[in-house]
């Protein structure tokens, strides 16, 4: 089953304007990391929220993380044109402690800022 | 700052044939992850390496190898190409063996294999 989807799939709305994007993941975690791609270009890493915390705010970007529902949302403040990307967030984690924990990335939700 | 370095960035290679693509993470971060991303679809993982040594392994077709060297880059090797290989390799590397709970993995900008 797949770790970490995300809802919605696409969201069009309009420079200015707050964007909302959530995530759903199916196991238990050490963190929830969201990630921002240009199409075709790598990805960036904009946050990342661990476990035990519940809300994490970085400039215009606000996440929270509700473990009882394991889901997490990424909210952008007083978007721009350039916020047009795609989402990802990732789960990583605990796998018992192990080294070299994975990251599995959720399908993404794409959005589009209208000027 | 340094970042994730992957090469080469574009690579065209006929089917059956071979492809090696390099990664070479930021210094001093101990864990590398490879992950594929096919046209419109989510990165899906492929292998990770922490130390040195395989740590977890993914959809990883048998035909791809990787290993990471002592330098701590890695190298993702992939035989007998297939067309459906087509899509962006991503290496990432985070500092995980040193920080366990602060395990951001930072994105090289990707190889674009295109299998002909």
């Amino acid at each position: 089953s797949q770790q970490g989807e995300e809802d919605p799939q696409a969201l069009s709305i309009q420079e200015g304007e707050n964007a909302t994007m959530n995530c759903s993941y199916k196991t238990s975690i050490n963190n929830l990391q969201w990630y921002r791609q240009n199409s075709g270009r790598g990805l960036v890493h904009l946050i990342l929220i661990r476990s035990n915390e519940r809300e994490k705010h970085s400039g215009r970007l606000r996440v929270t993380l509700d473990t009882s529902k394991k889901s997490s949302s990424l909210l952008i403040t007083a978007s721009r044109a350039a916020d047009t990307a795609s989402y990802f967030c990732a789960t990583d984690g605990p796998h018992g402690g192990n080294a070299g924990n994975m990251l599995t990335f959720g399908g993404g939700t794409r959005l589009m800022v209208k000027p | 700052a340094a970042g994730v370095i992957q090469s080469p960035r574009h690579l065209i290679k006929e089917k059956r044939e071979t492809a090696t693509l390099k990664c070479y993470p930021i210094p001093r971060h101990d864990t590398v992850y490879w992950y594929q991303q096919g046209p419109g679809q989510d990165p899906q993982f492929l292998i990770s390496f922490y130390e040195k040594m395989q740590s977890d392994k993914g959809s990883i077709p048998d035909r791809f190898s990787a290993q990471q060297f002592s330098d701590y880059h890695s190298e993702l090797n992939m035989s007998s190409l297939e067309l459906g290989d087509s899509a962006l390799y991503f290496c990432a590397s985070s500092s995980f063996g040193f920080d366990k709970e602060n395990t951001e993995a930072f994105f090289g900008q990707g190889t674009r294999l295109t299998v002909v």
